[in-house]
């Protein structure tokens, strides 16, 4: 079975600290990864994706992930937060079920951004 | 604009009222996704459709009633519904439902409240 745990519901740093949010997840086959954006009253947006090419992947925003499969992790990370980046930040697992492949999410991590 | 428009963007409704919610994409997906996305838990996947045919119904009430009349639009019909079905339904479509690496594009939501 395949599935997304996030560490902490909600994260809140000051402005220019490191991001680190944390994505653990559970997959019997190698996995495809991404972390999803939510700002308020809006939908999903893809910030980034592991595919099993390189493992350091970098995406929109200055935000990159790390895939450990060792520690079956896919963090995201950013080196200094900016106001903007308050938002809700969501990990998924591709998955193959029913006969076909589908997302699953983690339940979210809400982050702050304080002056 | 992400390339998934769904509207209206906020509807109000009565446990009597009979609604629906549109979504359209016109990026050439050829799979399209219902999600319900509730305070406080995961986004739950209602429906899923390839290629206008309906491939999964997750347990979901037959109050909401899913129509795919073609690969770019997308409905969810709504009638006699709950106070517990206020939630934001995003929609999402992907390339097909083989090469989901390539992630979910999704809309920016429909906020229903319902009275």
């Amino acid at each position: 079975a395949q599935s997304v745990t996030q560490l902490g519901s909600h994260v809140s740093v000051s402005e220019g600290a490191l991001v680190l949010l944390r994505c653990n997840y559970s997959s019997s086959v190698p996995p495809y990864l991404f972390w999803y954006v939510q700002y308020p009253n809006q939908g999903l947006q893809l910030l980034l994706k592991y595919t099993s090419a390189a493992t350091l992947v970098k995406g929109i925003n200055g935000f990159e992930a790390e895939f450990k499969k060792s520690e079956t992790s896919f963090h995201l990370t950013k080196p200094s937060a900016h106001m903007s980046d308050a938002a809700e930040y969501f990990c998924a697992v591709r998955f193959f079920s029913g006969g076909y492949n589908k997302l699953i999410f983690g339940a979210g991590t809400r982050l702050a951004v304080h002056p | 604009e992400t390339g998934v428009t769904q509207t209206p963007r906020h509807l109000v409704m009565g446990m009597t009222n009979k609604k629906s919610l549109k979504c359209e994409q016109h990026l050439g997906h050829n799979a399209m996704y219902w999600y319900k996305q509730s305070a406080k838990k995961p986004l739950e996947l209602m429906f899923v459709y390839s290629l206008e045919e309906r491939v999964e119904n997750n347990s979901v009430p037959s109050r909401f009633s899913p129509e795919c009349p073609n690969s770019s639009h997308l409905f969810l019909h709504l009638h006699t519904l709950q106070p517990e079905d206020s939630a934001l339904y995003l929609c999402a479509s992907s390339q097909d439902l083989g090469r989901s690496n390539y992630g979910y594009t999704f809309g920016s939501g429909t906020r229903l409240t319902v009275v």
